[in-house]
């Protein structure tokens, strides 16, 4: 397997501020991560592809200058969710590729007030 | 494009029972990657298995087994003697495996299915 790390697990913030989170892959290096959205009781829905060294690839109805993506290194890729409100609470999860298979992070829980 | 199909959405069992996840999907690529997945409650995805599109050999792995049929595109998983450690939220997925193309190694997800494993 491969081990892939999220940071913060957690986050509570005020509406109108900017959350980075980190996601870490330990023991690989992951050329494409991908960040996901899961709401209670669903499934994950991708939102974007992060390649090193190159701009993200956002699927349709994601917007990217809210949700910047930056893929500086073959270990780490950062979410931040600008200008956050409650709508933007959630749980996020980060995945990074290894050999065709997607090895995930324990997820972050965003909560806006 | 790529679809794939959880019919169950929750399944409860009792502890020692053997229990089987449904899983049909659907694409017009001939080489695709299936996946299973285990989401327990404390949130983090599992990576459960692998299997290429060429390769129709049913797996075993301890209680955990897998039948795939590219005749009925369904790729089935049955845990048996099922345990309390297995609750949790079970997703199947697919992703195209040739390089290019705006597909690449994305996975396409199934709506999970929770199972409940009572003791």
């Amino acid at each position: 397997g491969a081990v892939v790390s999220q940071h913060p697990s957690w986050v509570i913030c005020k509406s109108g501020t900017s959350v980075k989170i980190e996601c870490r892959s330990l023991d690989f290096q992951a050329t494409t991560m991908f960040w996901y959205r899961q709401f209670p009781k669903q499934s994950l829905m991708l939102m974007a592809t992060s390649n090193e060294g190159s701009k993200a690839t956002y699927e349709q109805g994601v917007e990217k200058d809210k949700f910047l993506i930056n893929h500086a290194s073959l270990t780490l890729s950062t979410l931040t969710v600008t200008s956050a409100h409650p709508e933007d609470s959630s749980f996020y999860i980060c995945s990074g590729r290894k050999e065709d298979t997607q090895y995930f992070g324990p997820g972050t829980r965003l909560t806006v007030l | 494009a790529q679809k794939v199909t959880q019919a169950q959405t929750e399944i409860s069992v009792v502890e020692k029972e053997d229990v089987t996840l449904d899983c049909v999907y659907e694409t017009r690529d001939t080489t695709y990657y299936l996946f299973w997945y285990k989401q327990p409650p404390s949130g983090e995805l599992v990576f459960l298995i692998r299997r290429n599109s060429f390769d129709e050999q049913n797996e075993i792995s301890g209680r955990y087994s897998w039948n795939f049929q590219k005749s009925t595109s369904s790729f089935n998983f049955t845990i048996t003697a099922s345990q309390v450690v297995d609750s949790a939220v079970y997703f199947c997925a697919l992703s195209v495996s040739h390089a290019g193309g705006t597909s690449y190694g994305k996975l396409t997800f199934g709506q999970g299915t929770i199972l409940t494993v009572h003791p």
